[in-house]
């Protein structure tokens, strides 16, 4: 079965610093997707980045990227300038490739990031 | 274009009572997930339905949970007898297909207190 760990429950960081959010998962496929979701005080999931894993090239959204270490099964956020808005818990999943099951997300236990003005 | 709808947004529930949380997909979607997450944790998923058919409902307890997705009208989770350890937030997710890379739209959630 696959896992998804997140060692990190709480991070802090300064408003336009950066900050890295770990992620470790275990698989036997080859082919699979990592998400990032970032679930704010509202508690609806929003979709802050996906990686193919398939796919070298890291993926990278505005002020969000990741390192996709596919060897290590790693998969860490890193969040440039750090705004008061990018203050949620973050959540990495990993979800099964076309054809090998139902395509549920397997999600870490999260991170909550505090943002400090 | 309305995303995924949950309702009720809040419920509450005594030890024993039924709770019935209703799931409306995005338009065009026919692929419903459902997630639970307990105080502090992750989500975890619980069923996968597609349109009068439930696909994979290994996550599911075996007891008191069943979910359909009917032709007509909204997903529905429903728990039968609930105790304590049931509140949580629930997560109704939709997708339009299962193509690659498909994202999952989540819902607002329902969050179930047991009293």
């Amino acid at each position: 079965a696959q896992t998804v760990t997140q060692s990190q429950p709480e991070m802090s960081v300064q408003e336009a610093e950066t900050v890295t959010l770990s992620c470790t998962y275990d698989t036997s496929e080859s082919d699979y997707y990592l998400f990032w979701y970032k679930q704010p005080p509202s508690r609806q999931m929003i979709l802050v980045i996906r990686q193919e894993a398939y796919k070298q090239q890291n993926a990278t959204e505005n002020r969000f990227s990741v390192n996709f270490q596919k060897a290590a099964k790693s998969f860490s956020l890193k969040i440039s300038d750090s705004q008061l808005g990018d203050a949620a818990m973050y959540f990495c999943a990993y979800r099964t490739p076309s054809g090998a099951g139902s395509y549920q997300l397997t999600f870490g236990k999260g991170t909550k990031l505090s943002v400090i003005p | 274009n309305a995303g995924v709808m949950q309702n009720p947004r809040h419920l509450v529930r005594r030890r024993g009572q039924e709770a019935r949380l209703r799931c409306s997909p995005m338009k065009g979607h026919s692929h419903v997930y459902w997630y639970r997450q307990l105080p502090e944790e992750g989500l975890k998923f619980m069923v996968y339905l597609q349109k009068e058919n439930i696909i994979d409902e290994s996550g599911m307890p075996k007891e008191r949970f069943s979910a359909e997705f009917p032709k007509e009208g909204p997903s529905i989770l429903r728990i039968q007898q609930v105790v304590r350890g049931d509140s949580a937030a629930y997560f109704c997710a939709s997708s339009p297909s299962l193509s690659t890379g498909n994202e999952q739209f989540f819902g607002p959630g329902t969050r179930l207190t047991v009293l």
